[in-house]
């Protein structure tokens, strides 16, 4: 059965700083893996998707990889924002199904 | 094109009352599912559907019914409604196959009293 974890479950970081949030998986038989943002009360807005294919994506200030023979998935935030402040959550498609990490909340601080 | 659309935005309702949460996409998706949302629980599969006429059932179904007539909607009913449905909703759609992005509605935040 497919878990996903996301690691750390909260980060604080100061304004200007790169970042890391982390996302591992069980069963490296995926589909794609998609990173989303959650803002409070909001619904998810996709931020990168990887295919199983592929090794990485960019969009912007964001960059995600994925290694699948590992079981794991990065997103790598460039140069933080006050406005990046939010709950960043990856999933795992396996067949029909996204399977889900619990997320990571992020802070950044002015 | 209004992607993933959900109605209504909130509900409350009277344990033992049923309710249908509606959703629709314009975007000719043939994937369709159902999230609920809890705080500590992330997201957890409802219901999905690879196209009309073709519903599943996924991580936690007891409670909600579905069905897909049509590409464009997938409504969840709540059949008698409790205090441990009280959660956040929210419907998704994507293409099938490798490529395709998740999308999602707005989510609707229901509270069984």
């Amino acid at each position: 059965k497919q878990e996903v974890t996301q690691i750390p479950a909260a980060l604080s970081v100061p304004e200007g700083e790169n970042l890391v949030l982390n996302c591992s998986f069980t069963d490296s038989a995926i589909y794609n893996l998609q990173w989303f943002r959650q803002d409070p009360g909001k619904g998810l807005t996709s931020l990168l998707l990887i295919q199983s294919s592929q090794r990485e994506q960019t969009s912007g200030r964001l960059n995600a990889s994925l290694d699948k023979s590992s079981g794991r998935s990065t997103l790598y935030i460039a140069a933080s924002q006050p406005g990046d402040s939010a709950t960043y959550l990856c999933a795992v498609k396996s067949n029909y199904q996204l399977i889900w990490g619990a997320g990571t909340k992020l802070i950044i601080k002015p | 094109n209004a992607g993933v659309t959900q109605t209504p935005k909130f509900q409350v309702l009277k344990t033992g009352q049923s309710m249908t949460l509606q959703c629709a996409q314009d975007m000719n998706h043939e994937y369709m599912s159902w999230y609920r949302q809890d705080p500590g629980m992330g997201l957890r599969l409802i219901h999905y559907s690879v196209g009309a006429g073709i519903t599943d059932q996924g991580e936690v179904p007891n409670g909600y019914n579905v069905s897909r007539s049509t590409t464009e909607d997938f409504p969840l009913r709540l059949l008698s409604a409790a205090p441990s449905q009280t959660s956040v909703y929210f419907c998704a759609s994507a293409g099938t196959g490798e490529i395709y992005e998740q999308y999602f509605g707005p989510g609707t935040r229901l509270t069984v009293t």
